[in-house]
């Protein structure tokens, strides 16, 4: 099942900071985001494997509530490279144990910053 | 460079005729993948493999074949394209799926 991501979509002014949220109706073992920037593929940000683990990428963090089922995209002071489309994804669990081939992403966060 | 090479960029074809995208790792990862992207729907997978001859549906396999015979091809085939088929592709690989390289996208239009 998707992840929901949100908000749809944010408009910031340079400088300013955003939230991205991202849930799940069923339990999430991991979780990846990544940015698209109009035209190009999506690039990888950063993995948080475990409930409670915060990572950093440039000014850009995130953590991860295992029970709650969701995690949190952080944009601090952004910048104009920062505008995009941001997409979380859950990795569904195979048998036997954590499976990382079936990546399902949430329907994107479209991110726009102004000068 | 370390990269996933994806052919053609761009391809227009009739209902019916049997297509082959082309994707191609040079950076020995076992797990690659196949997303469609449409407005406002995101990337959906295909397919996806975990190493040669491991292949596996995504969520939206209908129409789609894929194969796995050496660790840096992984083509997507359609036998008999639709116009619901007309999407913007992507091909993706990753080391054990910690983190996917994607790569640039092959824009198809069935007509």
């Amino acid at each position: 099942q998707q992840p929901v991501q949100s908000p749809q979509a944010v408009i910031l002014r340079e400088g300013e900071d955003a939230v991205i949220n991202c849930s799940s109706s069923k339990a999430l073992y991991s979780v990846h985001w990544y940015r698209q920037k109009h035209g190009e593929a999506p690039v990888f940000l950063m993995i948080l494997l475990k409930g409670g683990e915060q990572k950093g990428h440039e000014k850009i963090s995130a953590s991860f509530n295992e029970k709650k089922q969701q995690s949190s995209l952080y944009l601090t002071a952004s910048q104009l490279s920062y505008s995009g489309t941001y997409f979380c994804g859950s990795p569904n669990p195979g048998a036997g144990g954590t499976s990382y081939g079936k990546l399902t992403f949430g329907q994107g966060t479209i991110l726009t910053v102004h000068p | 460079e370390a990269q996933v090479t994806q052919n053609p960029r761009y391809l227009i074809t009739v209902t019916g005729k049997k297509l082959t995208v082309t994707c191609s790792q040079n950076m020995n990862h076992e797990y690659m993948s196949w997303y469609r992207q449409d407005p406002g729907l995101g990337l959906r997978q295909i397919y996806y493999s975990m190493n040669v001859e491991v292949t596996d549906k995504g969520d939206v396999p209908e129409g789609y074949k894929v194969s796995r015979k050496e660790k840096r091809n992984f083509p997507l085939i359609l036998e008999s394209p639709s116009p619901n088929q007309t999407s913007l592709y992507f091909c993706a690989s990753s080391l054990q799926g910690y983190g996917y390289t994607f790569g640039s996208g092959t824009r198809l239009t069935v007509v």
